[in-house]
């Protein structure tokens, strides 16, 4: 079973600023089955990356995904009010399915 | 624009099995090439993928649960359900369904339900 791990737990960070977020994964993941999503208070998840890099529709290209094999990054370039949330990785493999990591939030200095 | 929407008991006794169902709107189930999905989120905590299946009844469920989850689909309702059967305290969590597209990607969720387990 592949584990996702994402670090920092907790970034805080001042709007404007650069968010770096990381998810580590146990062994290699295929790029194509890695994607990150965003979750605010109260509200489903919203998928922001697929494919490591490529955004959903609707997304602001302020959001950014890099990475591949076992090190992945999601990028926000200047964070807005609206960015302050919960970060999950994700990765599809062959068993047990879809992992998630434990999230990363991002809040307010 | 789909939208899914979960409905069922918010409240579930000890032993018992949850049910859930979920409505798909703005989409037909059966016109095939997507997955529909369970997911769940303990109080507080990260995302669990309960399983998935296709409009045809395949399905695919984590292993984790697998002894205790059944789901089915209702083509001519448009809708997919979640069984959960002898539930514990452990099962309390917000219950989503989701579309599951090509490459794994769940791109589209119901607003999710809180379903609780308690007597």
């Amino acid at each position: 079973e592949i584990v996702l791990t994402q670090s920092p737990g907790t970034l805080s960070l001042s709007p404007g600023e650069r968010a770096t977020l990381s998810c580590r994964a146990s062994q290699s993941v295929s790029s194509s089955y890695l994607a990150w999503y965003q979750q605010k208070p109260g509200q489903a998840p919203r998928l922001l990356i697929y494919g490591a890099s490529s955004r959903a529709t609707g997304i602001p290209d302020r959001f950014s995904g890099s990475g591949s094999g076992t090190d992945f990054t999601l990028t926000i370039s200047r964070l807005e009010p609206e960015d302050f949330a919960v970060y999950y990785c994700q990765q599809y493999g062959s068993s047990p399915g879809f992992t998630f990591g434990p999230g990363t939030k991002v809040d307010i200095k | 624009q789909v939208q899914l929407q979960e409905s069922g008991p918010g409240l579930v006794k000890p032993s018992q099995t949850l049910s859930l169902t979920c409505t798909v709107s703005g989409g037909s189930i059966s016109s095939g090439g997507y997955y529909w999905s369970w997911i769940r989120q303990h109080p507080g905590k990260g995302l669990e993928w309960i399983g998935y299946i296709y409009y045809s009844g395949s399905t695919y469920y984590n292993p984790s649960l697998k002894s205790r989850v059944t789901i089915s689909v209702d083509t001519s309702k448009n809708q997919f359900s979640l069984k959960l059967s002898s539930v514990t305290a452990a099962d309390t969590a917000v219950y989503y369904c989701a579309r599951v597209v090509p490459a794994a990607i769940l791109d589209y969720w119901g607003q999710g339900t809180l379903v609780t387990v308690s007597s």
